[in-house]
């Protein structure tokens, strides 16, 4: 099992365009999780999902942010329009049902210039 | 509110040392806790829960809901024990962990 998977590692995006960051979850996981982490500061949680269903979006940004989990295929956290303020660190965790501990990825590094 | 609270930043001691990391919690169920260990350019992965009772790597962790605190031990600080260690806090469900600011530990030869 190789364990969360996540790309890109690092991605580069000049402010106003797209960034697309991918998780695919550990064989057997049907749960994901996104967090970011901004310099000097704890994960901030972000989404819960499974397969095709937002469970708790409660810490996604009102705009510009959404997140998907199909049913096939990794799940897809996507910022429209990026500003600086956006640079950060972005983990995806997976976790078997029922949801337990969680499995995190090696994270997406963003930077908006 | 949820939340979790680990008061240092950076925490320096020399092998051999006792080391302590302290975590606070404040939450109006009953939590589970965890800590989690990040070695340098690697993932963050599990270190232990608190309903497991296990000592991992010489590792405890007592869960002291008087003090809602759940601070990391280990009599002996090893130079390979240098990382920086997340407290979190789940709810029954696991729908989201909530993590503290983490704490880097840093053992001196």
């Amino acid at each position: 099992n190789a364990g969360v998977m996540q790309n890109p590692r690092h991605l580069v995006r000049r402010r106003g365009q797209e960034a697309r960051l991918r998780c695919s979850p550990m064989k057997g996981h049907s749960h994901v999780y996104w967090y970011r982490q901004l310099p000097e500061e704890g994960l901030k949680f972000m989404v819960y999902l499974q397969k095709e269903n937002i469970i708790d979006e409660s810490g996604m940004p009102k705009e510009r942010f959404s997140a998907e989990f199909p049913k096939e295929g990794p799940s897809i956290l996507r910022i429209q329009q990026v500003v600086r303020g956006d640079s950060a660190a972005y983990f995806c965790a997976s976790s078997p049902p029922p949801p337990g501990v969680a499995f995190f990825g090696q994270g997406t590094r963003l930077t908006v210039v | 509110a949820q939340r979790v609270t680990q008061p240092e930043k950076l925490l320096s001691v020399f092998k051999g040392a006792p080391v302590e990391l302290k975590c606070n919690y404040s939450y109006s169920g009953s939590p589970e806790l965890f800590w989690y260990v990040q070695y340098s350019r690697q993932r963050l992965q599990l270190l232990l829960r608190h309903i497991s009772r296990e000592s991992i790597k010489g590792f405890t962790a007592d869960l002291n809901k008087g003090e809602t605190s759940f601070h990391l031990k280990k009599p002996f600080a090893q130079e390979e024990d240098s990382a920086m260690y997340y407290c979190a806090l789940t709810q029954y469900n696991f729908n989201k962990f909530y993590f503290g600011s983490g704490t880097k530990l840093n053992v001196k030869p």
